[in-house]
């Protein structure tokens, strides 16, 4: 079945700490990756996505992530976090082929203390 | 420009009654996605409409959910005779064309509780 996996539910780290958030997937066939940032009272926003070409990728805000094929895995990271970065994270993933669901994981609840 | 809009914000039904979840989506949009949010959960896909045409219903949970998008812009979400386990937050996400790999844009969500 296909799934998302986030491997943290809740981080908690000090600013300017390195953050990584893991995500790992189970999906046939090329996809499309995304983390997508709910912040306290927002909507969900795109962060950043993957569809093709380079593997490392760069959103808003700092972040970036990788896409690993071989482990199929999209961690997302960023060198030092700010107050301001406190929220629930999703990574998730979909295909251009076989229907139209996006499949989102559990989500990581990132609290940063000033 | 308006982003996506749902209404009620909050619904608050008793077990057995029917209700209807309203979303907007941003003008111009092909696609348009419905998602259920249980507590603690990421969003879970229920369906997905492009223009007018309902073309995945496949996460719909059974047949008391029906939705519509029938001028393919505001599209309605219907559950009738409303179970506890309805419970949840339920998110619309519009997107310019239908190509998956494009950002979906979410509204605020209505928090469905039953009682």
């Amino acid at each position: 079945a296909q799934s998302v996996s986030q491997h943290n539910h809740h981080v908690i780290l000090s600013e300017a700490a390195s953050l990584e958030l893991g995500c790992n997937y189970s999906y046939g066939g090329t996809v499309n990756l995304f983390w997508y940032v709910q912040y306290p009272g927002q909507h969900l926003q795109l962060l950043l996505k993957y569809f093709s070409g380079d593997p490392l990728v760069k959103g808003i805000k700092g972040f970036e992530a990788e896409f690993i094929k071989s482990k199929f895995s999209f961690n997302l990271r960023k060198p030092s976090v700010q107050w301001s970065d406190t929220a629930e994270y999703f990574c998730a993933v979909n295909a251009n082929t076989g229907g139209f669901k996006t499949i989102f994981g559990a989500g990581t609840r990132l609290f940063v203390k000033a | 420009g308006a982003g996506v809009s749902q209404s009620p914000r909050y619904k608050v039904a008793k077990r057995g009654q029917d209700v209807a979840l309203r979303c907007d989506p941003i003008s111009g949009h092909v696609s348009l996605f419905w998602y259920q949010q249980a507590l603690g959960q990421g969003p879970e896909f229920l369906t997905y409409f492009q223009n007018e045409a309902q073309l995945d219903k496949s996460g719909l949970p059974s047949d008391r959910f029906f939705a519509e998008r029938p001028e393919g812009s505001v599209s309605t979400l219907k559950i009738q005779r409303t179970q506890q386990e309805d419970s949840a937050v339920y998110l619309c996400a519009s997107s310019l064309v239908a190509d998956l790999s494009y950002e979906q844009y979410f509204g605020p969500g209505t928090r469905l509780t039953v009682t």
